[in-house]
């Protein structure tokens, strides 16, 4: 069974403006963390935000907001005021597992491709 | 926070061929974990590597195609054997210092098999 979905293979923005870029997750543990990740076209796999199960508050990091539902399983990323840079892929990821003795290890999603436009 | 180094970076290889690809972490780490991304796929888990045990691999790797070697706490290897064109990909070795934590990535090597 899949357990983190993104639905949207490709989104366009205008530059300055915002984007929401969705997640959704399945999972039987009460305790996981959520993580989003940026991967430019270099490859590389930059850390954006994370989300844990019991944090009550929403994650924000400058430009970046997790948007977290926990009744709805859901953990869409916000990106406000989109520049040119924010171009690239883009993955939600669950880790699961933490207490009940599992790997500690992410599962990702798809990956949505956001590109930006001047 | 951990810093990752990866080698090699990129390889051109022959198909029948193995690549051992390593990775060097600056602190030590418990868990080390390898993954494959695909050409324009997201990124799946071949296995979890731990120092003093056989890694754990996920459905449908297998060690005899994807052998791991974790000799300490800072260090380890993938080997990619009897390569095939499908094993054209990216592989990123990636660690996590805690529980809470994100997840730190090597940059990647990126695997072309002819």
């Amino acid at each position: 069974a899949q357990k983190i979905t993104q639905t949207q293979p490709g989104m366009f923005v205008q530059e300055k403006e915002a984007v929401t870029l969705d997640c959704t997750y399945d999972t039987s543990d009460q305790s996981y963390g959520l993580f989003w990740y940026k991967q430019p076209s270099s490859g590389e796999m930059i850390f954006l935000i994370y989300q844990g199960s019991y944090d009550e508050q929403n994650a924000t990091e400058g430009r970046y907001s997790l948007n977290f539902q926990k009744a709805r399983k859901s953990a869409n990323l916000v990106i406000s005021a989109s520049q040119l840079g924010d171009s690239a892929m883009y993955f939600c990821a669950m880790r699961e597992g933490m207490f009940s003795g599992g790997y500690n290890k992410l599962i990702f999603g798809a990956g949505t491709r956001l590109a930006v436009h001047p | 926070s951990a810093v990752i180094s990866q080698k090699p970076s990129r390889d051109i290889c022959q198909r029948g061929t193995s690549l051992t690809i390593q990775c060097q972490v600056d602190s030590q780490v418990t868990m080390m974990f390898w993954y494959r991304q695909q050409p324009g796929q997201s990124l799946t888990l071949i296995a979890t590597a731990n120092q003093g045990s056989e890694a754990t691999y996920e459905s449908g790797f297998v060690i005899d195609k994807f052998p791991i070697s974790r000799p300490n706490l800072t260090f380890s290897t993938l080997t990619v054997s009897n390569m095939s064109p499908e094993d054209s990909s990216i592989y990123l070795c990636s660690v996590m210092t805690g529980f809470d934590t994100e997840a730190f990535f090597g940059q990647g090597t990126r695997l072309t098999v002819v």
